[in-house]
This record gives structure tokens, C-alpha cells and sequence, in this order.
């Protein structure tokens, strides 16, 4: 298994402000990935970040917004940039480890409240 | 792309029944079906697997079944128990390293004393 911590856990923030978010995995690994949560809703995902290249954006989020670092292959940041309202959610952090590096893994997530 | 759906989105049972959880996927090129067991508050966490060559797994009171042909797949929990009152997701993905999950839209399961 793998053990993802992700940190902070919550925040409140302002609008127009922007937060970044760490996530740290305890083995290396190739791919890791920012997933959104709505309260009550399924995951979404935001990107795919592998070491050493651009992260790549699903349908509906841009780089400018989310801008994402993957600067070695056990350590991911995400940016949540000139928060709004729309933006409160649960952002989940998740690598792909184990042996077969098959099995997808999840942070406890950050619980973003934007006012 | 990929697109799963999954059913029902609640689910109450009494203590000791059986749930069934069904999910359908439209991507021909799935081969991995993971469900995920989230309970409020806290990180998705897998609780079983299948791989498209095999039709059915067990790991004690929980089974996956899975139908390439219809494109289905299941999740079985025998016995319930309350702790097993969570949000359970299910997931397809098509072969590949770089494809990623598809989640379902969830299943809030209670389990009733």
C-alpha cells in the first residue's frame, strides 16, 4: 500500500486568494493525480501530474486556474488560484503505488471553504 | 471517454441482509474495476478489485462480479454490518498506463441495527 498525506487538511479562505495544497506520498511514484469532491458528490478529476512533464487537464480546468507542481516523484502541489465561492469543495490528492503500481490510492483531502 | 453509472444511489438494509451494488461501463477497453468504500469525512479507500480476465473475486463478506458482455460489474456485501454504512463508489479504467479511473456517482449504503 501506499500512505498519502496531504496537507492542509481545511481552510477558509478569502475570495481572491489563492491556496496551495501539498501532497506527499511515501514511495515514489510515476503518476499522481488532484481529484475535486463536492459534498455528497463522486470524484472528479482535475489533472494528471507525472514527474518531469506538464501536468494534463481534464475538460473544464486550466492550468492558470489549478496550476500544479510535480517537482520529484513522491511530492505534488496544487494551486487553487483567485478563489471564488464555486470553488468550496474537498480536494483529494491520489498516486497510483503498490506493487504492480495498478492500485490507486487517495489523501484524506483538504476541505476548502472560500467566502 | 469512459462513462459509468452506477446504481442505486441509496441503499438501506437491516443488519445481517445482503446489498448489491450495480454499475455499467461504455468504454469496451475496460479492464480494471475497483470499488472504493468511503465513510463521511474521510479518504476513499479500496476494499476490492477485478480484472476484466476473471468473473468474479472474493475477500470474505464482499464480492465483485463482473460481465464483460453487458458491460456490468457488482459489488455484493453479505452480512452487513453498521460499520459498513459508508459512500461506495465503483470505478472503470481502460488499459494503458496512462488512462485514468472513471468513478460512478456513489452509493450511500445504511445499515440498519
Amino acid at each position: 500500500s501506499a500512505v498519502i498525506s496531504q496537507k492542509p487538511s481545511r481552510d477558509i479562505c478569502q475570495r481572491g486568494t489563492s491556496l496551495t495544497i501539498q501532497c506527499q506520498v511515501d514511495s515514489q511514484v510515476t503518476m499522481m493525480f488532484w481529484y475535486r469532491q463536492q459534498p455528497g458528490q463522486s470524484l472528479t478529476l482535475i489533472a494528471t501530474a507525472n514527474q518531469g512533464s506538464e501536468a494534463t487537464y481534464e475538460s473544464g480546468f486550466v492550468i492558470d486556474k489549478f496550476p500544479i507542481s510535480r517537482p520529484n516523484l513522491t511530492f505534488s502541489t496544487l494551486t487553487v488560484s483567485n478563489m471564488s465561492p464555486e470553488d468550496s469543495s474537498i480536494y483529494l490528492c491520489s498516486a497510483r503505488a503498490g506493487e504492480a503500481k495498478n492500485i490507486q490510492y487517495f489523501g484524506a483531502g483538504t476541505r476548502l471553504s472560500v467566502l | 471517454g469512459e462513462n459509468v453509472e452506477q446504481h442505486p444511489s441509496t441503499l438501506s438494509v437491516q443488519e445481517g441482509d445482503s446489498a448489491v451494488i450495480k454499475c455499467t461501463y461504455s468504454d469496451s477497453a475496460s479492464n480494471y474495476f475497483p470499488w472504493y468504500k468511503q465513510e463521511l469525512g474521510k479518504r476513499p479507500q479500496l476494499i476490492i478489485d477485478i480484472r476484466s480476465n476473471v468473473g468474479e473475486k472474493k475477500d470474505q463478506r464482499i464480492a465483485v462480479t463482473l460481465n464483460k458482455t453487458a458491460k456490468h460489474f457488482s459489488l455484493h456485501i453479505t452480512e452487513t454490518q453498521p460499520e459498513d454504512s459508508a459512500v461506495y463508489f465503483c470505478a472503470a479504467r481502460p488499459s494503458g498506463s496512462a488512462r485514468q479511473l472513471t468513478f460512478g456517482s456513489g452509493t450511500q449504503l445504511t445499515v440498519l441495527p
